[in-house]
C-alpha cells in the first residue's frame, strides 16, 4: 500500500462551522505534513509532524488546528475560517531517508475546501 | 535549506526532449535534490532524486554538475500527458520531517 488517503475530497463550510480534514497512510511513515495550495500557486507548508509530535508550524493561524492521533492518521481541524482559506489542502508523508531510502514525499489527492 | 529558482513556464512539442533547469546556489553538503510532477487538482508525485552526477529511471534523467549549484531534469520524448507543473526541491539527508519548501515550479505545456 503506497497511498495517502484524504477525506473528504470536497468540503463546503460556512465561516462559523467546525469541520475536520482527515489523512491516513499505512506505509509506516513517521513524518506527516499538511500543505495548502491556492490555484496556480505551489503547495505551501503548514505543519509537520515527526513521530506523532508537531515539529514545524509555519505560523499558521489558530483557526487551523492539526492533530496526529497515531502514526497512521493526521487530522486538520477547521474553525471560524475565512473565504480566503478556500484552497486545496494536501497531506503528505515521508519515510526516513536513512538506510538508502529517498525520503520522498507521498501526497494524497487533496481535500478541496470552499469557505462561504 | 537552499532556495530554488526555475523558469516559470516552458513549451514543447510531442516527441521532443525537454530539459528543465533548477538553480540552488546555496545547496549544502547534506542536501539532495528531488523533482516532483503535479497535475491539476492532484498532489505532487515523485519523479526522480539525486545527489550528484547523473541519475536515470524509467521516466526521466537528472543531471547534477560537480558544484551542485544547479540540476537539470530531462524528460525524453514528451507526450501531451506530460503537461504539468514540475518542482525541484532541496532536502537535508540528515533531517527527518523537515520543512520541504516548494518553489514556484515550471509549468510545462506539451503541444501536438
Amino acid at each position: 500500500d503506497t497511498e495517502v488517503t484524504q477525506t473528504p475530497k470536497h468540503l463546503v463550510m460556512g465561516m462559523t462551522n467546525k469541520k475536520s480534514l482527515k489523512c491516513e497512510q499505512h506505509m509506516g511513515h513517521r513524518a506527516m505534513y499538511w500543505y495548502k495550495q491556492k490555484a496556480k500557486k505551489p503547495p505551501e507548508l503548514m505543519f509537520v509532524y515527526s513521530y506523532e509530535k508537531l515539529s514545524i508550524n509555519e505560523s499558521v493561524p489558530s483557526r487551523f488546528s492539526p492533530e496526529c492521533p497515531n502514526s497512521s492518521l493526521l487530522n486538520l481541524h477547521l474553525h471560524a475560517l475565512q473565504p480566503e482559506d478556500s484552497a486545496l489542502y494536501l497531506c503528505a508523508s515521508s519515510q526516513d531517508q536513512t538506510g538508502g531510502n529517498t525520503g520522498e514525499l507521498f501526497f494524497g489527492e487533496g481535500s478541496r475546501l470552499t469557505v462561504l | 535549506l537552499a532556495k530554488t529558482t526555475q523558469p516559470i513556464s516552458m513549451d514543447s512539442y510531442e516527441g521532443q526532449e525537454v530539459n528543465i533547469t533548477c538553480s540552488h546556489n546555496n545547496i549544502a553538503t547534506n542536501d539532495y535534490i528531488t523533482w516532483y510532477q503535479q497535475f491539476p487538482s492532484q498532489g505532487p508525485r515523485f519523479i526522480i532524486q539525486g545527489y550528484k552526477t547523473k541519475v536515470t529511471n524509467e521516466v526521466a534523467s537528472l543531471f547534477i554538475p560537480a558544484d551542485r549549484k544547479s540540476s537539470t531534469l530531462s524528460l525524453p520524448r514528451v507526450s501531451l500527458s506530460d503537461t504539468a507543473v514540475y518542482y525541484c526541491l532541496v532536502g537535508d539527508m540528515e533531517n527527518y520531517g523537515q520543512n520541504f519548501v516548494f518553489g514556484p515550479g515550471t509549468r510545462l505545456s506539451v503541444l501536438p
